[in-house]
């Protein structure tokens, strides 16, 4: 069945980095587009980037732009989001998901605190 | 950016009963309109795509219907499983948006 674990994430000084990573099992990998949704505490769903199957298109969402980097090895069934100069404000649960939205990963919280 | 509005922010409902949750959106996303549910410590699940299409594997007593601006998600018969967060996401133009979600609670 289709599986995405996730991995990274913790607790991160402000200004600081950290990536984090999913690794997809059980579809086609290349074939799909992937996304990065997150979730602060208590708080409703904020999509946040998508990278296109093969990589070659990125989008952003504002208020990551500039920071957050989204990659994916399609040799490895694996994406990845860079984020730099983090904020205390990109405190959430981040969740991968397929392009289409049918399958999620489980969560990795972030937490931005000096 | 397209702003999706929720309501009620707070529905409660007996078991057996009907629930209708409802959806805005502040400029028309056709049918490109999905309905997840968020339970405690999990991942949103997809219920419903294109405003009125369920997921595999979701129950019939899910049905969504809607086009443009107006949405609404109806569960027919609530089981004690259904009690849990929905949010509705439109699809139609960048970047996808969610709403604030309706919380179902037992009445």
């Amino acid at each position: 069945q289709v599986q995405l674990v996730q991995s990274g994430g913790g607790v991160v000084q402000p200004g600081r980095s950290l990536r984090l990573s999913c690794t997809a099992s059980g579809f086609t990998f290349s074939g799909y587009a992937m996304h990065w949704v997150r979730q602060a505490p208590g708080k409703g769903l904020e999509w946040v980037t998508l990278i296109s199957y093969d990589g070659s298109n990125k989008f952003y969402g504002d208020s990551v732009k500039g920071r957050f980097t989204i990659s994916r090895d399609n040799s490895k069934n694996t994406l990845y989001l860079q984020m730099n100069s983090l904020r205390p404000e990109d405190t959430a649960v981040y969740y991968c998901a397929r392009g289409d939205y049918l399958d999620w990963g489980q969560g990795t919280l972030v937490t931005v605190s000096s | 950016e397209i702003v999706m509005t929720q309501s009620p922010a707070t529905l409660s409902v007996s078991p057996g009963e009907r629930a209708t949750l409802s959806c805005r959106a502040s400029q028309s996303v056709s049918s490109s309109l999905a309905w997840y549910q968020q339970k405690p410590g999990q991942a949103p699940r997809l219920l419903i795509y294109g405003a009125s299409t369920r997921a595999t594997g979701i129950p019939a007593r899910f049905s969504g219907s809607g086009s443009g601006t107006e949405f609404t998600l109806t569960i027919s018969s609530l089981q004690s499983e259904d009690f849990a967060v929905y949010y509705c996401q439109q699809y139609n133009n960048w970047p996808d948006t969610f709403g604030q979600g309706t919380k179902l609670e037992i009445k």
